[in-house]
Formats: C-alpha cells, sequence, structure tokens
C-alpha cells in the first residue's frame, strides 16, 4: 500500500529558482494538505484542499502556489525560491476535513542557497 | 493568538516506566484533539483521536486524557520500550476550521 507518496525526497536549489513539489495518494481522499516543518515551529499548514477543485490558504501560503490537479494529486509550486523556504515539507490527506486522521507522506527535505 | 505547548526537552525514560508527555493550549477551544509519532526523517503518524467530550482514550499501551478547563492533554505510554523512542505531537481541531494546529513535538527517549 503506497498510501501518500512525494517526489522529491531531497532538492537543492538556488535563490530565485522554481520547482514544483508533487503528491499523490491512493486512498480516495477528499481532503490533501501541505505543511512544511521548521526546527522548533512544528508544522504549519501552506495550503489545503478540502475537495477536488478547491483550495484555500493556510498559516503560511505567501511565496507558493498549489494545484489540485484531479482527486489524487495535490502539487506545489515555488516559483521563486528564497532560502527562509528551506524546510521540510510534508504532504498529508484524510477522509474528513473535520476529525479524520491525517495520513503523511515521507516528506520532500528542500534547500534554497 | 493560538498556542499550543509542548515539552522541548526531550523525556528521558527507562524501559518498562510509563511515559507521560504534555500538550497545552491556549486561546483556543479545540473540538477533538490528536496525537501523532514522528521517528527522524519520516512523516508523522497518528495514534490517537479524543473529542472534548471524552475524558480518556485508551489504545493498547496508550492513553490519552483531554481536561478542557485546564486546557491541557497527556499522553501516556505504560511499559515503554525502547521502540518507543520517538517525537510526539499534539494537534488540536476546531469544528469551525479545516485546520489543524500542530505543537512542535516533544521527543522521548526510552533506555533498555
Amino acid at each position: 500500500n503506497a498510501g501518500v507518496t512525494q517526489t522529491p525526497k531531497f532538492q537543492v536549489l538556488k535563490t530565485g529558482q522554481s520547482m514544483t513539489l508533487q503528491c499523490a495518494q491512493d486512498m480516495n481522499h477528499n481532503s490533501m494538505y501541505w505543511y512544511r516543518q521548521d526546527p522548533g515551529m512544528g508544522l504549519r499548514l501552506i495550503y489545503y484542499s478540502a475537495s477536488e477543485g478547491t483550495t484555500d490558504k493556510g498559516e503560511v501560503p505567501n511565496g507558493y502556489n498549489v494545484s489540485r490537479l484531479n482527486k489524487r494529486e495535490f502539487s506545489l509550486r515555488l516559483e521563486s525560491a528564497a532560502p527562509s523556504q528551506t524546510s521540510v515539507y510534508f504532504c498529508a490527506s484524510t477522509t474528513s476535513v473535520y476529525t479524520g486522521e491525517l495520513f503523511f507522506g515521507e516528506g520532500s527535505r528542500l534547500t534554497v542557497l | 493568538s493560538q498556542k499550543i505547548e509542548q515539552n522541548s526537552e526531550a523525556l528521558n525514560i527507562q524501559e518498562g516506566k510509563t511515559a507521560t508527555l504534555t500538550c497545552n493550549y491556549t486561546n483556543y477551544s479545540p473540538a477533538y484533539l490528536q496525537w501523532y509519532r514522528q521517528d527522524p526523517g519520516r512523516g508523522p503518524v497518528f495514534l490517537l483521536l479524543i473529542r472534548e467530550n471524552e475524558k480518556e482514550k485508551r489504545k493498547e499501551r496508550l492513553k490519552v486524557t483531554f481536561d478542557t478547563t485546564l486546557k491541557q492533554s497527556l499522553f501516556h505510554i505504560t511499559a515503554s520500550q525502547p521502540a518507543d523512542s520517538a517525537t510526539y505531537l499534539c494537534a488540536l481541531g476546531g469544528d469551525s476550521s479545516y485546520k489543524l494546529i500542530f505543537g512542535s513535538g516533544t521527543r522521548l527517549l526510552v533506555r533498555p
């Protein structure tokens, strides 16, 4: 069972470069999320998609864009990477936005030089 | 603003003892609270959910309490094992929001 799959696992970018983090889930979940995790700060929500065709900003959306390509896939794009975006990014999905447990991917470690 | 506090210092205990982790929160009235386990280099894994009208929830060696008056949840692992060593995150959810708010986690080290 694949669950939530993220690519790439590691990426190094130069300031100003762009890239897209890919996420796919095979659990037929309606809702998908992108978080970033920084030391001592916990997981912070960047964007979420409550259902296919909808996306909404989370706590820290600046500098990011998302696309809910279909029910399975939810991508995160950095248009012009900045060193402050160096972080570990996690994609997650759930059946219920109200109380459902989140299923997380293994994370994508991004370094911006 | 909403704030969740988990002890940033690692909890170091002997195998077989009960580990107790704390999650405190302010300026929030969560409808439910979740606990996750995170191993180094991995994504968080869901463990337990407890709702605001529940005082206690158990699952195998895990027990969670939720005191909405104290604004605190306690997470207990009984008969702890070295394999329980990980970081444990609490997360609060409200019925008016899609968004879970996560604490920064507490690292648990269980010595053999």
